[in-house]
């Protein structure tokens, strides 16, 4: 399965930006990038998805390098119910998803 | 609506016990996957279906059977449990050949001692 590569935490202050880093140096051309985020006792929610294209909507954008081994996660206000674990993850064939181990994200007040 | 439910919420085993993990969805998504996720890790794929009578393997499939009979029912088997297997479980759901949102279940935490 293609692996991709995120720290392991990083901090950010209230109402400040955040831009979360993945690496997937092995992505295919179809495979499409996943974000999810996992707050303390709670199932993986959904955040955003792309192919090719940088993407945006009401939680976050999506900048995907030009040559598709990376990409950027942009939380562009950031607020204390958004310190979670953050999951960078390629869509393989099946909508088989492979979580790695994700950035903890702290936000201080 | 209910989205996806998993039960029981909390289960404690006894080494060698079986027991059946359940998790339902009412968005007749075709495709639903298994993971469990070990402290300060991220999540495993077990198993994973594309529709009623289809099933296949994740990364971690060892010690654990499924079946899906219907579209929205999928329940995970553990036929002899072990403590290796104490875990959160997550069930997850989403409608197959549409790229897009995983939908998860709130999680089962499973303890064997």
């Amino acid at each position: 399965d293609a692996k991709t590569t995120q720290p392991n935490s990083m901090e950010s202050n209230e109402e400040e930006p955040v831009h979360l880093p993945c690496n997937h140096s092995t992505i295919s051309g179809t495979d499409y990038i996943h974000w999810y985020r996992q707050l303390p006792s709670q199932g993986p929610e959904y955040v955003i998805h792309g192919l090719t294209s940088n993407v945006n909507n009401r939680m976050a954008s999506l900048a995907i390098a030009e040559d598709r081994k990376s990409s950027t996660l942009i939380l562009h206000r950031a607020t204390l119910r958004d310190a979670a674990v953050y999951y960078c993850i390629l869509e393989t064939s099946g909508s088989r998803l492979t979580f790695g181990e994700g950035t903890q994200l702290t936000v201080n007040p | 609506n209910a989205g996806v439910t998993q039960t029981p919420k909390f289960q404690v085993l006894k080494t060698g016990q079986s027991m059946t993990l359940q998790c339902a969805q009412d968005m007749n998504h075709e495709y639903m996957s298994w993971y469990r996720q070990d402290p300060g890790m991220g999540l495993r794929l077990i198993h994973y279906s594309v529709g009623a009578g289809i099933t296949d393997q994740g990364e971690v499939p060892n010690g654990y059977n499924v079946s899906r009979s219907t579209t929205e029912d999928f329940p995970l088997r553990l036929l002899s449990a072990a403590p290796s297997q104490t875990s959160v479980y997550f069930c997850a759901s989403t409608p197959y050949l549409v790229t897009g949102e995983l939908f998860f279940g709130e999680g089962s935490r499973l303890t064997v001692l």
